[in-house]
């Protein structure tokens, strides 16, 4: 079994929805979490970065973790079609650390 | 742009040949990391540099592969005797350690034929 959990997908929304996205973990050593993006062909782009548990907002984007039930999710508000993307969720043990990734998460947002 | 450069961005090779990919991380960012990211999968963790200390190197990195950080600036991942199964996308990223998160790169796609 991974250490990080996160379901394949495709998710896919009309254009205005609110994306869901979450992924569950088996380490509770992992203190510090991460959302990235990544389109077709490039590399991973940061959109989210957390310590411990709580919300955090940044524009469009909310991040939550529930470091007791092993948790985090990722909510995206009034979708747009340049959100399709694969999303992956990512954590280490401590700060600097290396990753570990989910898989990732493929979302289509239909105009 | 100051991002995280990779080159080449692809490469084909035949198996059983070697392959030098090379990474130029962030301006002043003193950690580089190597992940792998075969279709449909997050990156894998393979190494990381602080400076020219390689400072941890997962079980996934066999004999077969090296990199080095000689000058702590830019990286090289070699891979010897390639093998089909090495066809992934081999991502660089960078930090300045402490709470700062990874910087990626766009990756550099090895095909084994």
């Amino acid at each position: 079994q991974k250490e990080v959990e996160q379901d394949p997908g495709p998710l896919s929304v009309p254009e205005g929805a609110i994306v869901s996205l979450n992924c569950t973990y088996s380490n509770s050593a992992f203190q510090y979490f991460m959302w990235y993006r990544q389109y077709s062909r490039k590399g991973p782009e940061l959109l989210m970065y957390t310590y411990s548990s709580g919300n955090k907002e940044d524009g469009r984007f909310t991040a939550q973790v529930d470091k007791s039930s092993k948790y985090i999710s990722l909510f995206i508000r009034d979708s747009q079609p340049s959100d399709s993307a694969t999303y992956l969720c990512a954590m280490s043990k401590a700060a600097g650390n290396k990753l570990t990734f989910g898989g990732g998460t493929r979302v289509l947002v239909k105009p | 742009d100051t991002g995280v450069s990779q080159n080449p961005r692809h490469k084909i090779t035949k198996r059983g040949q070697n392959v030098t990919f090379r990474c130029d991380p962030i301006s002043e960012h003193n950690r580089l990391y190597w992940y792998r990211q075969t279709l449909g999968q997050g990156p894998e963790f393979l190494t990381y540099f602080q400076n020219e200390a390689q400072l941890e190197k997962s079980r996934l990195l066999s004999d077969r592969f090296s990199a080095e950080r000689p000058k702590g600036s830019f990286s090289t991942l070699e891979i010897q005797r390639t093998e089909q199964g090495d066809s992934a996308m081999y991502l660089c990223a960078s930090s300045t350690g402490g709470n700062s998160p990874l910087h990626f790169g766009n990756g550099t796609r090895l095909t084994v034929t």
